[in-house]
């Protein structure tokens, strides 16, 4: 069973450092992860997709990186800025032509003072 | 977005009472999913469905049925609600063949008293 651990489970920082948010999954077999964003009280939003075959994706301050053999991701966030407070969330497809179902881990909440 | 919507928003209820939640699409995407949020759980699927009157159930589908008889709407019933139940539940969507990117609707506060 797929199972997706996010370290740590907060993180504090002062505005304008570069941070990383960790995901681990057990089975390296994945199709495809997605890290993803929400606000207190709201949906989750995605934020960058990255397929089985690509080792990494950037959105403007964003950067995910993946490394199925040692079942990883992180996402790196440039010059966090107050405004990126908020719950991060990692999960993953399963393998390809198998599962239907995201498994989720149970996210990062991050806090940047200013 | 993905044009998912959920209503209602906000509803609260007595133990006993049935339920039910609407999510509703406007992109004709094939699969929809049901997840229910709580504090120290994360994000536990329900019910999902891959096609009109197709569904199939989730870690946590025990007290939940759905149903599926348009493309654009995927239902969610609670029998009779528990206090168990009081959740944010939220509806989302599969898109991009080949890219499988899901992206949620805004969310349901259910209380049930």
């Amino acid at each position: 069973k797929q199972e997706v651990t996010q370290i740590p489970a907060a993180l504090s920082v002062p505005e304008g450092e570069n941070l990383v948010l960790n995901c681990s999954f057990t089975d390296s077999a994945i199709y495809n992860l997605q890290w993803f964003r929400q606000d207190p009280g709201k949906g989750l939003t995605s934020l960058l997709l990255i397929q089985s075959s690509q080792r990494e994706q950037t959105s403007g301050r964003l950067n995910a990186s993946l490394d199925k053999s040692s079942g990883r991701s992180t996402l790196y966030i440039a010059a966090s800025q107050p405004g990126d407070s908020a719950t991060y969330l990692c999960a993953v497809w399963g393998a390809e032509g198998g599962s239907e179902k995201l498994v989720f881990g149970k996210g990062t909440k991050l806090t940047v003072n200013p | 977005d993905a044009g998912i919507t959920q209503s209602p928003r906000h509803k609260v209820t007595e133990t006993g009472t049935p339920v039910t939640l609407r999510c509703h699409q406007t992109e004709n995407h094939r699969y929809m999913y049901w997840y229910r949020q709580d504090p120290g759980h994360g994000l536990r699927l329900i019910h999902y469905s891959y096609g009109v009157k197709d569904t199939d159930k989730g870690e946590v589908s025990d007290g939940y049925s759905v149903s599926r008889s348009k493309t654009e709407d995927f239902l969610l019933t609670l029998e009779s609600a528990t206090s168990s139940q009081t959740s944010v539940y939220f509806c989302a969507i599969r898109a991009g063949f080949g890219t499988d990117t899901q992206y949620f609707g805004p969310g349901t506060r259910l209380t049930v008293l």
